[in-house]
């Protein structure tokens, strides 16, 4: 059982170009998330998915955007990338949260993708 | 909104010792987490905590959750090197449509012979 998949591990992007960092899971979980993790810090969440074809943002959504075509994939793409947005970005699932009534069931995550821009 | 710290943000104890790190969070909620993250790793769940009063242990590890105080503790007990690592508290928000994870900064324990 693989769980929660990210490629790729590292990558190197000059300012402006674009890429998506992919997420898949297959644990058949509702629950998709994309955090990210600054130097020193806690994760933020940039977007989450309650299901296919539901997408949400969250704290730090700018410069941004995701899709959830299918349960198990949860892209992430940067469209424009500003070294700002250099960080270790981690995917993560859980089952959805209204079937947990024990709330045992913490999110997965991902090995991350360590971003650059330079 | 609310706000997750945690403290402390860096902790260097000996072997053998016991220590406590805090988690405290400004609005209600009904979820806290404690992960553990190595160096260069994803991160791993360690204990979710559910109800006021809630505690649990695993190994030299008990975490506990005080919701009318809005704190979590996570207790070490008799430390070895293995437990050397990042500690993060999250709390479970539903200020917006669904609930998410408000994370602490995390408490870096470095365990010395």
């Amino acid at each position: 059982n693989a769980g929660v998949t990210q490629t790729p591990k590292f990558r190197i992007l000059k300012i402006g170009q674009s890429m998506t960092l992919q997420c898949t899971q297959d644990m058949n979980h509702n629950y998709m998330y994309w955090y990210r993790q600054d130097p020193g810090m806690g994760l933020k969440l940039i977007y989450y998915s309650v299901g296919a074809g539901i997408t949400d943002k969250g704290e730090v959504p700018n410069g941004y955007n995701v899709s959830r075509s299918t349960t198990e994939d949860f892209p992430l793409r940067l469209e424009l990338a500003a070294p700002s947005q250099t960080s270790v970005y981690f995917c993560a699932s859980n089952p959805d949260e209204f079937w947990d009534m024990t709330g045992n069931q913490p999110q997965h995550f991902g090995d991350g993708t360590r971003l650059s821009i330079l | 909104e609310l706000k997750v710290e945690q403290n402390p943000l860096f902790l260097s104890m000996q072997e053998g010792k016991n220590y406590t790190i805090y988690c405290n969070y400004s609005t209600t909620s009904d979820r806290l987490y404690w992960y553990r993250q190595d160096p260069g790793k994803s991160l791993e769940s360690l204990f979710v905590l559910l109800s006021n009063g809630a505690v649990k242990q695993e190994g030299r590890l008990m975490a506990s959750l005080d919701t009318k105080a809005r704190l979590s503790t996570l207790h070490i007990t008799a430390a070895v090197h293995d437990l050397s690592a990042t500690y993060f508290c999250a709390v479970k928000y539903y200020g917006g449509s669904q609930g998410n994870l408000i994370f602490g900064k995390g408490t870096k324990l470095s365990v010395k012979p």
